[in-house]
């Protein structure tokens, strides 16, 4: 089936650095990757849409230049968290719909667990 | 403006009972409702999905109600196990698969032995 890898599982930075997460689709093409968000014991809350080659659609209030993703390749998106702050600190998911794929299915990454101190 | 309303917040059922897992959406643009399945620190995993022109959707244990009229869907877990202990979360989709998922706020069940 189809498989998406996630790195890093987790991540401990400093405030004011820069944080890189991967998404890699491993078996499939990944046309479309989004990027979730989610507090503890909350919801996921969709940050953003990518497609391969174009720039990233940012839902209402997610600032752009904050959370900066890539989506260079039709295997591989990047959120990069600029300038980290605490309140910054959550758990992201990326999750990617396939190319040409049957049926509705959108495969999640496994997240990384994002804490700024 | 929450999109996708789901309750219980927590449900606790015995080992074997039926768990109920309710949602409501607003959207009629939604064309897609998957369930997932997250454990703790995990992301989410697919356990069922429907359309909305079908009314009832079995696959082993996990079975979806869905109530177009009423815009409203279920998750039952038939011969509930401990290991079905999780959060559960609803979801919908617009656009046909160009948009991401709206999920409910989620359900923490727990099967007791």
């Amino acid at each position: 089936g189809a498989v998406v890898s996630q790195h890093p599982s987790w991540v401990i930075c400093k405030s004011g650095t820069s944080v890189k997460i991967e998404c890699r689709s491993l078996d499939f093409q990944a046309t479309t990757m989004f990027w979730y968000r989610q507090f503890p014991k909350q919801s996921l809350m969709l940050m953003a849409t990518s497609n391969e080659g174009s720039k990233a659609t940012y839902e209402q209030g997610v600032e752009k230049d904050k959370f900066l993703i890539n989506h260079a390749s039709l295997t591989l998106s990047t959120l990069t968290v600029t300038s980290a702050h605490p309140e910054d600190s959550s758990f992201y998911i990326c999750s990617a719909r396939a190319r040409d794929r049957v049926g509705d299915g959108y495969t999640f990454g496994s997240g990384t667990r994002l804490t700024v101190v | 403006q929450q999109q996708v309303k789901q309750s219980p917040q927590s449900l606790i059922v015995q080992k074997g009972g039926i768990s109920i897992i309710n949602c409501a959406y607003e959207n009629t643009a939604f064309d897609y409702f998957p369930w997932y399945q997250q454990f703790p620190g995990k992301g989410p995993a697919l356990l069922i999905a429907i359309r909305p022109d079908v009314s009832e959707k079995k696959e082993g244990r996990f079975t979806i109600s869905f109530n177009k009229s009423a815009k409203q869907f279920s998750l039952h877990i038939m011969d509930s196990q401990p290991g079905d202990s999780a959060t559960y979360f609803c979801a919908a989709r617009t656009g046909g698969g160009a948009d991401g998922l709206t999920f409910g706020k989620g359900t923490h069940l727990i099967i007791q032995p």
